[in-house]
């Protein structure tokens, strides 16, 4: 079965300047999720979609991150304009049901670096 | 609020001998505890779960946690350690919200010496 996939791998770009992530999660999971992981620390969700539709989106920036799951499948997350701080990776997992019994499989990440 | 605690960065074991990564949870409703591997440039992979039932949980890689209601704890530990075990571990637990949100903690890198 092929993993959660996540493009680009690295992206380097200068703050104020936008920049968008891809993600196809695994075919048939209905959850995605997208967590970022700032160096040192513990991932921290950022969004969770069920199908097309959000279902937790508490601790995203909203001012500048945007997120959207068309046809409930894949996913792009935005950042417009980008700060020093979003330097992090951004990784996105997918499950096939929400709910703490299904396990999460998480793709390889994105690395930003903004300077 | 939900919270996990990793209370050592780093742990260095020698290669062969047993180790123990800690982790704490806080105290809110029944804790979903998990552990994950990072590997260098790759994404998190599942290590085990507890839900429910027996304390003592097993999972992949011969990797095994032992959830402890009283002290709040569910360390991971492994009987045998392997120079290919060096990693970056997370413990994490489900979030309030019951939608499998997940709340890491900060995370323990493992050096295994040969």
């Amino acid at each position: 079965e092929a993993g959660v996939a996540q493009s680009p791998r690295y992206k380097i770009i200068e703050k104020r300047q936008s920049v968008a992530f891809w993600c196809n999660p695994i075919s048939g999971h209905a959850t995605l999720y997208w967590y970022q992981q700032i160096l040192g620390q513990g991932p921290k969700l950022l969004i969770q979609f069920q199908n097309n539709g959000v279902v937790d989106d508490s601790q995203l920036p909203k001012d500048r991150f945007s997120a959207e799951r068309l046809k409930g499948v894949d996913s792009t997350l935005k950042i417009q304009p980008a700060k020093l701080e979003d330097s992090a990776v951004y990784l996105c997992a997918s499950s096939s049901i929400a709910g703490p019994r299904n396990e999460q499989f998480f793709g390889p990440g994105t690395r930003l670096t903004v300077l | 609020a939900q919270s996990v605690a990793q209370p050592e960065d780093q742990v260095n074991v020698a290669e062969g001998n047993p180790l123990t990564v800690k982790c704490t949870y806080s105290v809110s409703g029944n804790p979903y505890l998990f552990w994950y591997v990072q590997y260098p440039n790759r994404g998190l992979q599942f290590l085990l779960k507890y839900i429910t039932g027996d304390n003592l949980v097993k999972g992949s890689y011969g990797f095994e946690a032992e959830f402890n209601k009283s002290q709040t704890s569910f360390h991971l530990k492994k009987p045998s350690a392997l120079v290919s075990d060096s990693a970056l571990y997370f413990c994490a637990r489900e979030g309030s919200s019951n939608t499998g949100k997940l709340i890491f903690g900060q995370g323990t890198t493992l050096q295994v010496k040969p």
